[in-house]
C-alpha cells in the first residue's frame, strides 16, 4: 500500500518565482497536513484539511502562502512569490480521524525547497 | 513560543546503554504526546504515544514517561542499538479535536559503537 507521496522531492528555485508542492494523502485517509521543517523551528503545521475543507491555516506564515484540496487524493501547497526564507523541507501527512488517539498520522517523504 | 520544547539538540549514547530523551510543554490544555522518529531524507514515522490519564507507556524497548505535574515528558531506549541513530521528535495535542500536532524542535540521538 502505497504511503503519503510527495512531489516535486527537491526544488531550486529564484527568488519571486511560484512554487507549487504536490501531495497525494493515502486513499481513505480524511485528515491532510502541511508541515514545514526547518532547523529554526523545528516542525511547524501550516494548514489542515478535513474531507477536503480546510479547518485551521492559522499556521501559514503569510498570504504568499496558500494550499488547496480539490478532491481527497490530492492537495497543493503555493508559494507566490518565493522568498530565500521559504527555504525548508515542506511535509504532508494524512491520517484517519484526527490523527491522535490512536489515529496515527503518516508523513510524506518531504520537498526539499530551496530559493536562492 | 514553543509550546512543546526539546532542549537538547544532539545527544550522543553508547550502544547498550539507556537513551533518555526529555521533552517539556507549556500548554496545560495538551492531553495526548506522541514520539516521532526520523531518519535522513525520510519523513517522521509514529513511535509511541502516551495519553494524559496514564504516567508509563511501554512498548518493547521504548517506554514514555508522562509527569503531568512538571509538563515533561520523557522516552526511554533500553538497550540503545546502531539503528535508533534518528532526530526524534517530541509531540502534543489538546483539546480532544483535529488540531494537528505540535511539535519540538527534535533532538538527534547518536549512537556510538
Amino acid at each position: 500500500d502505497a504511503g503519503v507521496i510527495q512531489s516535486p522531492r527537491h526544488e531550486v528555485t529564484e527568488m519571486g518565482q511560484e512554487v507549487t508542492l504536490r501531495c497525494k494523502p493515502i486513499s481513505g485517509h480524511d485528515y491532510l497536513f502541511w508541515y514545514r521543517q526547518t532547523m529554526m523551528r523545528g516542525l511547524e503545521l501550516l494548514i489542515y484539511f478535513n474531507n477536503n475543507v480546510p479547518i485551521d491555516d492559522s499556521g501559514m506564515p503569510e498570504d504568499r502562502f496558500s494550499a488547496k484540496m480539490p478532491n481527497a487524493s490530492f492537495s497543493t501547497l503555493k508559494i507566490q512569490p518565493s522568498e530565500p526564507r521559504d527555504s525548508a523541507v515542506y511535509f504532508c501527512a494524512s491520517s484517519l480521524g484526527t490523527g491522535v488517539y490512536g489515529n496515527t498520522i503518516y508523513f510524506g517523504e518531504g520537498s526539499w525547497l530551496t530559493v536562492v | 513560543d514553543q509550546q512543546v520544547k526539546q532542549n537538547s539538540p544532539s545527544l550522543s549514547v553508547q550502544e547498550g546503554r539507556i537513551s533518555i530523551l526529555n521533552c517539556d510543554y507549556t500548554n496545560s490544555m495538551f492531553d495526548y504526546f506522541l514520539w516521532y522518529k526520523k531518519y535522513p531524507a525520510e519523513g517522521p514515522t509514529f513511535l509511541i504515544s502516551i495519553s494524559s490519564i496514564k504516567d508509563k507507556n511501554e512498548d518493547g524497548r521504548f517506554t514514555v514517561f508522562l509527569n503531568k505535574s512538571a509538563k515533561h515528558l520523557s522516552l526511554h531506549i533500553v538497550p540503545s542499538q546502531p539503528g535508533d541513530s534518528a532526530v526524534y521528535f517530541c509531540a502534543a495535542s489538546g483539546g480532544g479535536g483535529a488540531d494537528g500536532l505540535t511539535f519540538g524542535k527534535g533532538t538527534h540521538l547518536i549512537i556510538q559503537p
